[in-house]
């Protein structure tokens, strides 16, 4: 069985710049939940993906955006990067929208 | 707001020692979540809690939930080395059914 992963693992950008994270989902799981973790806090809620939908969001502006594909492999879009987006976005799966999530290794974003 | 509380937040402990994490949350669950997490590293599922009164016991870790109380323990028995991370509850709204709100985290320190 293979778990979350997540690609790149690190990435720089610079204000105003685009991004896009991607995440495989466990082997399995239909359900794709983003989390940003900025330094020495807890993961906050960006959105969740469900059978190519979004289903539900966190408090995020609208220059965050995703999708998630027919294999449930999902993308986290952030369009005109600021320096607090720079965090570890965590991606993680489930089998369900209301179930155990099982967590990737995360991609560290720095925005300079 | 949804508040998801953890205390204390930094803790040191000697090995051998017993301490307990508390988790309060301020909305109405029946499902908490325990995760650890090492430094640069992602997070570790530690216990799912999904009922009123549920205990759950891994090695030296004993979880429980008062859903009344809208509080979750995390108690450590005879500390090691070894468990020094930071440990994070993560609650599950019954009115969001998807939403993972993430404590503030509590940073422990286990002194050979």
């Amino acid at each position: 069985e293979t778990g979350v992963t997540q690609s790149p693992t690190h990435l720089i950008k610079t204000r105003g710049q685009q991004v896009t994270l991607r995440c495989s989902s466990q082997s399995g799981h239909n359900t794709v939940s983003w989390y940003q973790q900025a330094l020495g806090q807890g993961p906050q809620f960006i959105f969740q993906y469900y059978r190519e939908e979004e289903n539900g969001r966190g408090n995020f502006p609208p220059r965050f955006s995703g999708l998630q594909f027919p294999n449930y492999s999902s993308e986290l879009n952030v369009n005109a990067l600021e320096l607090d987006d720079s965090a570890l976005y965590l991606c993680a799966s489930s089998l369900r929208t209301s179930d155990e999530q099982f967590f990737g290794p995360g991609t560290r974003l720095t925005v300079l | 707001e949804l508040k998801v509380e953890q205390n204390p937040l930094f803790l040191s402990m000697q090995e051998g020692k017993n301490y307990t994490i508390y988790c309060n949350y301020s909305t109405t669950s029946d499902r908490l979540y325990w995760y650890r997490q090492d430094p640069g590293k992602s997070l570790e599922s530690l216990f799912v809690l999904l009922s009123n009164g549920a205990v759950k016991q891994e090695g030296r870790l004993m979880a429980s939930l008062d859903t009344k109380a809208r509080l979750s323990t995390l108690h450590i028995t005879a500390a090691v080395h070894d468990l020094s991370a930071t440990y994070f509850c993560a609650v599950e709204p019954s009115n969001t059914g998807n939403q993972f709100y993430f404590g503030t985290g509590t940073s422990l320190t286990v002194i050979p």
